[in-house]
């Protein structure tokens, strides 16, 4: 079945250092691909998103290219903030009918930790 | 406009208890689905109902059980409550059975 694997957490980066979050999945068709972001103790957020090959997401300085041909959609972002700090997901949309089950299929999430 | 609700915000249950949670999704979204967030994993799938009606089902025992009213709110109801059973229940919503699905903050289910 459909899957997404990330890299393992925790990341701990210097204030201002580069971001590169791996994210690659399996999944047959052609599904939407998302990062979300979840803060502690709260739901999850939508930071970007892309629908079709080589698409770029992009939001709040982070970015993310759909690349079909390596089946990856890394997360980047030039230079980190302390705020940025939380938890990060790669998930996929699995099933794209009106008429049928549409659910996300999620990594296991990376923790990034910045410090100041 | 208000987004995804949840209520409640916490609940602290005892095993072999039966739990009800709720949600709200945006106006003018019809459908709704649950996930639930185990620590320190990703979300995993329980429910999508859309228009009413149950749409799929994740790979949950029937212990789990969800439905959703004629105003697109739902409830998702746990039955005999295992200590494995404790997350965060997280509820999306999508104004049709396919496209993006906005979350809500979800409920802390604790059972001891």
């Amino acid at each position: 079945g459909n899957s997404v694997t990330q890299m393992e957490g925790p990341v701990t980066l210097s204030e201002e250092a580069f971001l590169t979050i791996n994210c690659t999945y399996t999944a047959t068709g052609y599904p939407s691909l998302f990062w979300y972001v979840q803060y502690p103790g709260e739901g999850l957020q939508l930071l970007l998103k892309a629908t079709k090959a080589d698409d770029k997401g992009s939001n709040k300085g982070f970015e993310a290219t759909y690349r079909k041909e390596t089946t990856s959609f890394h997360l980047e972002k030039g230079s980190v903030q302390v705020s940025d700090s939380a938890v990060y997901f790669c998930a996929l949309s699995e099933g794209a009918t009106t008429s049928g089950t549409y659910k996300y299929i999620f990594g296991t999430g990376t923790r990034l930790k910045v410090l100041a | 406009d208000a987004g995804v609700t949840q209520s409640p915000t916490h609940l602290i249950k005892t095993r072999g208890q039966h739990v009800t949670l709720r949600c709200s999704p945006i106006s003018g979204h019809k459908s709704v689905s649950w996930y639930q967030q185990v620590l320190g994993q990703g979300p995993q799938f329980i429910f999508q109902y859309y228009e009413k009606e149950e749409r799929g089902r994740g790979n949950f025992p029937d212990r789990f059980s969800a439905r959703q009213f004629p105003n697109y709110s739902s409830e998702l109801n746990v039955n005999a409550l295992l200590l494995g059973d404790s997350a965060l229940y997280l509820c999306a919503s999508s104004q049709q059975g396919a496209g993006e699905q906005y979350f809500g903050p979800g409920t802390r289910l604790t059972v001891t």
